[in-house]
């Protein structure tokens, strides 16, 4: 089993610029999440799905949209990237009998 | 509003002390605390805890909840190099969120 993978592990965009962040889990789990995380500010949750064919906001959820492609799929996408942006992106995907969250390996986002 | 708290945010000790880290909370509809450990990259799952007073141990590291006066420790003896790190503490809500302190840095000295 990989866990949670992410795509890609590093990228550079100019403001203004669009990306999406890909993330996968093969755990069968039915809750997925993205965090940015800040120097001195924790996890703070951008988006999270409950299950397939579900999206909720988090605390931190303007600039930024999601697709729940599927259950193994949840994507996050930038549509015009701004320099407040640049963090490190984690995905995420819950094992409900426990409440453990399982994390992908990050991606690091500079927005220049 | 919801809130973890993590104390202190950093310690520096040296190696083969014991320390304790703390995590306190008010977050409506608990349902479990976790305790993650943070090195350069993911955030990796330590310990689960729902019911007050049950000690969780793996290795050196123990944990235990309070949740009358509502917090958690974290335990870790005879530390080594390779425990320093970030832990994180995080409340799970009956919501599917977890809501999740600013962590604590540990730093080990040999």
């Amino acid at each position: 089993n990989a866990g949670v993978t992410q795509t890609p592990k590093f990228q550079v965009l100019k403001t203004g610029q669009s990306m999406t962040l890909q993330c996968a889990q093969d755990m069968n789990h039915n809750s997925m999440y993205w965090y940015r995380q800040d120097p001195g500010m924790g996890l703070r949750l951008i988006y999270y799905s409950a299950s397939e064919g579900t999206t909720d906001k988090g605390e931190v959820p303007n600039g930024y949209n999601v697709s729940r492609l599927n259950k193994r799929e949840f994507s996050l996408r930038l549509e015009s990237a701004a320099p407040s942006q640049t963090s490190v992106y984690f995905c995420a995907s819950r094992d409900i009998s426990t409440d453990t969250q399982y994390f992908g390996p990050g991606t690091r986002l500079t927005v220049l | 509003e919801d809130k973890v708290v993590q104390s202190p945010l950093s310690l520096v000790v040296h190696e083969g002390d014991t320390v304790t880290l703390n995590c306190s909370y008010e977050v409506t509809n608990f349902r479990s605390l976790l305790w993650y450990k943070q090195e350069k990259k993911a955030p990796t799952f330590l310990f689960m805890l729902t019911s007050s007073g049950i000690e969780k141990k793996s290795g050196r590291l123990s944990s235990i909840l309070d949740k009358k006066e509502l917090f958690s420790i974290l335990n870790i003896t005879a530390t080594q190099t390779g425990d320093s790190a970030i832990y994180l503490c995080a409340v799970g809500r009956s919501n599917y969120q977890l809501i999740w302190g600013a962590g604590t840095k540990l730093i080990i000295k040999p």
